[in-house]
């Protein structure tokens, strides 16, 4: 049950879009649809904003987006705003019926 | 409201143990999966153990197998952490974690957290 690769930290200017990968293996990402993504502001627990790879809970923005290709997932913020400024963690369900998190990035809205 | 307010962190020696709870309130608790999750401050995310609505399947991170145990009272609302062989590195900040809808892999609704130090 190795953690998911998500690069360190990403960066934009506010109104371009950033993607924050997350690279897995067969055993998790690339082996079920059940890729989550979360964020998580500075003293705050995280909010689920993607699940089943590429759907959104009642109430996300639509600026987020998901998808999957082979075994690794990405995130898509488009617009990006003040707000978005957060940590972001992707998360997978994994074989033996676990679940696996990334190591988190860190969104930087320059 | 949605409420999930863990207890029972403290400090321990290695080799110790602990009991968690986590009294929900605000939702149909027996009809929820419910996580622990555990995150040092200003580290990432990691995943511990979860327990279906019924109790009829629970699973654990490979790293706490063996030596935390999981479960719930679902006449109590209350989730349970039981930690045993507690090791250095299970030191950590403790969230009690609530399933999103009917779907085993994903959480929507945090507690604040019980932190749990193993030092000698």
């Amino acid at each position: 049950q190795s953690a998911l690769t998500q690069p360190a930290s990403v960066s934009g200017s506010p109104g371009q879009s950033i993607t924050i990968s997350c690279t897995g293996t067969s055993s998790d990402v690339g082996g079920y649809n059940y890729v989550s993504w979360y964020q998580q502001h500075p003293g705050k627990g995280p909010k689920l904003i993607i699940y089943d790879v590429s759907k959104r809970p009642s109430g996300v923005s639509n600026r987020f987006s998901g998808s999957k290709f082979d075994n690794t997932a990405s995130l898509t913020v488009s617009g990006l705003q003040a707000e978005d400024e957060a940590d972001y963690y992707c998360s997978s369900y994994s074989s033996s019926s676990t679940v696996v998190f990334g190591g988190g990035t860190k969104l930087t809205v320059l | 409201e949605v409420q999930l307010v863990e207890s029972g962190g403290g400090l321990v020696q290695p080799g110790g143990s602990l009991r968690l709870s986590c009294a929900t309130s605000g939702f149909t608790f027996s009809s929820c999966w419910m996580h622990w999750v555990r995150q040092a401050p200003g580290k990432g995310l990691v995943w511990v153990s979860r327990i279906k609505s019924d109790g009829s399947s629970i699973s654990y991170a490979d790293s706490v197998k063996g030596r935390f145990t999981i479960s719930r009272d679902n006449a109590k609302n209350t989730l349970y952490l039981e930690m045993n062989s507690l090791r250095v590195e299970d030191t950590d900040v403790y969230y009690c974690v609530r399933g999103f809808s009917a779907y085993a892999a994903y959480m929507d609704v945090w507690g604040k957290g019980t932190t749990v130090t193993v030092s000698s």
